[in-house]
């Protein structure tokens, strides 16, 4: 089975611009979960998102959004980006609603300029 | 926030030695889990310990689980240069799958 997909790698943008970032869950999975990794802060939730429905939400603000289509592919959307937004973010898929093995694609690398 | 604490921050050792780091966490707790993660790429998944298990091994790694303390060890036998890298445990205590991760653990094997 492919593993879970993340696009693009790699993205810089400006200040005040919005981003869209994308997974691919593997093949069968309905979970897909974003997550935030920054030197000063680690590794922290944003958000989970199981057949359609977003069903546990991180400490960020609303500038960060998400949703999950039909296929259960994941998009995240950060709008008027801040110089703190700049970090790797990381899509986990899961087959099931919990209790179960998390896999985690490449990531995203967004910079802020 | 994170739920919990690793310990060492950074661990360095010999190839062939062992190496052993722990999490400790915070809240009750369905399952642990333990990544690997190179260089700031994704996440690599090593194993899932359930709160109902106390040791689970996989291949050259030992992990353990005492819920009364709330802490878990992971202990890398014969360790290669290969398994330089930042070990994190997450636990997962909502329903979903909602992880909250330690601060990691950094692993320098010298050949």
């Amino acid at each position: 089975k492919a593993g879970v997909t993340q696009t693009p790698r790699y993205l810089i943008k400006t200040r005040g611009q919005q981003v869209t970032l994308s997974c691919s869950p593997i093949s069968g999975h309905r979970s897909v979960s974003w997550y935030q990794q920054t030197p000063g802060q680690g590794l922290q939730f944003l958000f989970e998102y199981f057949s359609e429905t977003q069903r546990n939400k991180g400490n960020f603000p609303g500038r960060f959004s998400g949703r999950q289509f039909s296929n259960s592919r994941s998009e995240m959307n950060v709008s008027t980006l801040e110089l703190g937004d700049s970090a790797l973010y990381l899509c986990a898929s899961a087959p099931l609603g919990g209790n179960t093995e998390a896999f985690f694609g490449q990531g995203t690398r967004l910079t802020v300029v | 926030s994170q739920q919990g604490e690793e310990d060492p921050q950074a661990l360095s050792i010999q190839e062939g030695e062992n190496a052993t780091m722990n999490c400790s966490y915070k809240t009750s707790i369905n399952n642990l889990q333990w990544y690997r993660q190179n260089s700031g790429r994704g996440l690599v998944h090593l194993i899932l310990i359930r709160s109902n298990e106390r040791e689970k091994h996989s291949g050259r790694l030992r992990v353990t689980l005492d819920t009364s303390k709330k802490s878990s060890s992971l202990l890398i036998t014969a360790s290669r240069a290969a398994d330089t890298a930042s070990y994190f445990c997450a636990t997962d205590a909502l329903a979903g799958n909602k992880l909250t991760f330690g601060g990691g653990t950094r692993v320098l094997v010298k050949p």
